[in-house]
């Protein structure tokens, strides 16, 4: 069974939909992030948590929203989509800040 | 102001030759650094790491070389193999008050022909 799991795997919504990505982990770690990645752009940092009271904005979290659960949940909202947020998304985890993460197989997200 | 560079967006190599991935970084305060290998429709996978007090370490047939001096790193494949074809992204963290994260280059797509 993979470690690091992501839902839905594929998604298309439509112009202002409030949509959810959840992602769960089973490798008991306490760090969690959420990443995009757009072609030619790498991987960009959403949002990171370091345990479930702890919550930080990355480089680009304009038009979204995260919500720790519990240690191995952590979800990401878009409130309002727009088409530039369609991208592939990635979840990942750590166990601590700035060691090896460990990513989900991530969410295709098409906002039309 | 892109902290992480891979100036090469593809490389093509021959089955059983060396692969060299190359990645530069700008900022002096890092000193972990990742490869990891990207197959489309999957997550990325760490492939292999190095500590800025090594100029070297070795998995296998994957080998990272670090060069403080000159801010870069490099990634051998040796020998390439086709399943190796892949998006390699290289990564770095650590010092100042940047060390929660890591930083991502744009990645290279490595493509090994039979």
């Amino acid at each position: 069974d993979a470690d690091v799991t992501q839902t839905p795997r594929n998604r298309i919504t439509k112009t202002g939909k409030r949509i959810m990505l959840e992602c769960s982990q089973t490798k008991g770690h306490d760090r969690m992030y959420w990443y995009r990645q757009d072609p030619g752009l790498g991987l960009r940092l959403i949002y990171y948590s370091f345990d479930v009271k702890d919550i930080n904005k990355g480089e680009i979290s304009d038009g979204y929203s995260v919500s720790r659960q519990a240690q191995a949940k952590f979800s990401l909202s878009l409130e309002s989509a727009i088409p530039n947020q369609t991208a592939l998304y990635f979840c990942a985890t750590s166990r601590d800040p700035g060691a090896t993460q460990y990513f989900g197989p991530g969410t295709r997200l098409t906002v039309l | 102001d892109q902290q992480v560079k891979q100036n090469s967006p593809s490389l093509s190599v021959q089955e059983g030759r060396i692969s060299i991935l190359n990645c530069d970084y700008t900022n002096s305060m890092f000193d972990y650094f990742l490869w990891y290998k990207k197959y489309p429709a999957e997550g990325p996978t760490f492939l292999i790491s190095i500590s800025s007090i090594k100029d070297k370490n070795e998995d296998g047939r994957f080998t990272v070389f670090l060069n403080k001096s000159a801010k870069h790193l490099s990634l051998h494949i040796v020998p390439s193999q086709p399943g190796d074809s892949a998006v390699y992204f290289c990564a770095a963290s650590g010092g100042g008050g940047s060390n929660y994260k890591l930083t991502f280059g744009k990645g290279t797509l490595l493509t090994v022909n039979p």
